[in-house]
């Protein structure tokens, strides 16, 4: 049964610093993973999705990578903002979902980025 | 619209009454997705809609929790005799056909009183 672990929980940093958010899955089937970003009352937003081919997806200041033999992914994002602060969740999709692309979820890490 | 919308934002119930959830998803996205997210917890998948195919049913926790989609467009989450461990913010998300990046609803959150 596919798990997915994100580390750390919470993280509370300065402005300016560059950070990294971990995510472990423990079934390397995956056909993709990615990060979202969650605020509250607002939804989720799909920030990167990297296919099970591919090492890394990035998009402004964020780089999402994948090692998918150890079932491992780290967002990076540098020069954080206080805007970014929010609940970043990793989730899998399993390689033997078939049609659905039904995804297995972390628990998120809650980041503070303090001015 | 714009984006997926989902009513109502929050509602408030009584134990053992029945609820219905509403989403609305993006104009031609044929997958559609519901989800749970309970305190503490990841978020749960419960369902699956594509396009004319039968839906993917098996993430619905008990036979109290049902869902349709009528015409490919709007779909209702409807739990029977809600219970307190129902609580939760029940998400949907829509997507493009053959696309997996999904756009998520504001969610509905449900409190069962």
């Amino acid at each position: 049964k596919q798990e997915v672990t994100q580390i750390p929980a919470a993280l509370s940093v300065p402005e300016g610093e560059n950070l990294v958010l971990n995510c472990s899955f423990t079934d390397s089937a995956i056909y993709n993973l990615q990060w979202f970003r969650q605020d509250p009352g607002k939804g989720l937003t799909s920030l990167l999705l990297i296919q099970s081919s591919q090492r890394e997806q990035t998009s402004g200041r964020l780089n999402a990578s994948l090692d998918k033999s150890s079932g491992r992914s780290t967002l990076y994002i540098a020069a954080s903002q206080p805007g970014d602060s929010a609940t970043y969740l990793c989730a899998v999709r399993p390689g033997n979902a078939g049609n659905n692309r039904k995804l297995i979820w972390g628990l998120g890490t809650s980041l503070a980025v303090n001015p | 619209g714009a984006g997926v919308s989902q009513s109502p934002s929050n509602k408030v119930t009584e134990k053992g009454k029945d609820v219905e959830l509403r989403c609305d998803p993006i104009s031609g996205h044929t997958a559609l997705y519901w989800y749970r997210q309970s305190l503490g917890q990841g978020l749960e998948f419960l369902i699956y809609f594509q396009g004319n195919s039968a839906p993917d049913k098996s993430g619905l926790p008990s036979d109290r929790f049902s869902a349709e989609r009528t015409g490919g467009s709007v779909s209702t989450l409807t739990i029977q005799r809600t219970q307190q461990e129902d609580s939760a913010v029940y998400l949907c998300a829509s997507s493009r056909p053959g696309v997996d990046v999904a756009f998520f609803g504001q969610g509905t959150r449900l409190t069962v009183v």
